[in-house]
């Protein structure tokens, strides 16, 4: 089947520190990956996607690179702020195939709290 | 602000009861997919409409049911609610085709079954 494990949580950084959080994926196919962040009392957010092997999604300073070889799209952030604390969720899309075609497989999440 | 709108914010009711759950798209967007948000479930994919038409099914239980409307808007409806029904709900609204698609999600409804 089709499954995305992202590393446990929670993740405490200090402001300005360098952020990876992991992310890996199963998939019969071909998938775009995403990442979605959800701050406290909000939905989702898309932060970032990458749609082909060694695409380099970004925003917001956030980067991460699908990398087909090793099934991963890792999140990683140069300098972390208080305000990126949030949960984040690394999901993938499959784009071909039956009754899954379109939906959003996603991790657990990783709860991430930047300390000043 | 995604542009996906969903109604209302919080629920309250009691086991056994009936509620619906409402979803307006983007503008322009033609599939809607809904998905909930539990603690021990995480984010589950429940269905997907597409212009009016069911596409996909996900871990949808029976007593669930959608549907898309002819001006696009969604509505969830849960019955015979249970204890475990207490979640989060979401709606996304998805732009672009295949491998480009992406969805963009509301702020969700938290459902409190009591």
């Amino acid at each position: 089947g089709n499954s995305v494990t992202q590393m446990e949580g929670p993740v405490t950084l200090s402001e300005e520190a360098f952020l990876t959080i992991n992310c890996t994926y199963t998939a019969t196919g071909y998938p775009s990956l995403f990442w979605y962040v959800q701050y406290p009392g909000e939905g989702l957010q898309l932060l970032l996607k990458a749609t082909k092997a060694d695409d380099k999604g970004s925003n917001k300073g956030f980067e991460a690179t699908y990398r087909k070889e090793t099934t991963s799209f890792h999140l990683e952030k140069g300098s972390v702020q208080v305000s990126d604390s949030a949960v984040y969720f690394c999901a993938l899309k499959l784009n071909a195939g039956g009754t899954s075609y379109g939906k959003l497989t996603f991790g657990q999440g990783t709860i991430l709290t930047v300390h000043p | 602000d995604s542009g996906v709108t969903q109604t209302p914010k919080h629920l309250i009711t009691a086991t056994g009861q009936r509620v619906t759950l409402r979803c307006s798209p983007r503008s322009g967007d033609l599939s809607v997919y809904w998905y909930q948000q539990s603690l021990d479930q995480g984010l589950q994919f429940l269905i997907q409409y597409y212009n009016g038409e069911e596409r996909a099914k996900g871990n949808i239980l029976e007593r669930f049911s959608a549907q898309q409307f002819p001006d696009l808007h969604s509505e969830l409806n849960l019955s015979s609610l249970e204890l475990g029904d207490s979640a989060l709900y979401f709606c996304a609204s998805s732009v672009g085709g295949a491998r480009q698609e992406t969805q963009y999600f509301g702020p969700g409804t938290r459902l409190l079954v009591l």
